[in-house]
């Protein structure tokens, strides 16, 4: 069985800081994606990394996929209290898995004002 | 295009009633997914599907069943519902094609067993 350990589990931090979440497995995946969740809402993707070493960036954010695709992290510059939710990883195999992701913990971030 | 959609959004069970999760999709994906969220625990996946009338178990089926007849529409049954599976519960959908990997989630629907 996958897993994908995310860390930390909480962060509060003020608005304008900078923060780095992350996402650690012991197997590789042919793809991490990562997805943000509002309360009461579904998650909603936000990037899909695939190749090991690659560096994507959206605005503040910019995720990394590590060399050996077993890890990766978010790091998000200058926070605002618009980036609080719930940040997802989740790593799909290759082959036959249908596409079927799974899921880290989620790091709960709260940007306060 | 409204997307995945799922009913209720709310549902309070007592033990040992059984319900349908209904949920559908108007972006002609073929691949559906069933996930369950717990606090603090991620999502973790029951059922798949890839295709009509084809499905599969996911990481936790116990208690569970489901069936694609449609491209549209894939329900969840819970049969003899428990306490255990008090969760929110949400439903995917995925078009396979090249390397798009995006799974598109429904709303959720907050199940409470009691």
């Amino acid at each position: 069985t996958q897993l994908l350990e995310q860390s930390p589990q909480f962060l509060s931090i003020q608005e304008g800081e900078n923060l780095t979440v992350y996402c650690n497995s012991s197997s590789v995946f042919s793809s991490l994606q990562w997805y943000r969740q509002e309360p009461g809402e579904g998650p909603v993707l936000l990037v899909t990394v695939v190749t090991g070493g690659e560096v994507k960036k959206l605005k503040r954010l910019t995720f990394q996929f590590g060399d050996a695709r077993k890890d990766s992290s978010l790091h998000i510059t200058a926070a605002q209290p618009g980036d609080t939710g719930l940040y997802l990883c989740a790593g799909t195999s290759g082959g036959t898995s249908y596409g079927k992701l799974t899921f880290g913990q989620g790091t709960i971030l709260t940007v306060h004002p | 295009n409204a997307g995945v959609t799922q009913t209720p959004k709310f549902r309070i069970l007592k033990i040992g009633q059984s319900m349908t999760l209904q949920c559908t999709q108007d972006m002609n994906h073929n691949y559906m997914y069933w996930y369950r969220q717990d606090p603090g625990m991620g999502l973790k996946l029951i059922y798949y599907s890839v295709g009509a009338g084809i499905t599969d178990k996911g990481e936790v089926p116990n208690g569970y069943n489901v069936s694609r007849s449609t491209t549209e529409d894939f329900p969840l049954r819970l049969e003899l519902a428990a306490p255990s599976q008090t969760s929110v519960y949400f439903c995917a959908s995925r078009l396979v094609f090249r390397s798009s990997y995006e799974q598109y989630f429904g709303p959720g629907t907050r199940l409470t067993v009691t």
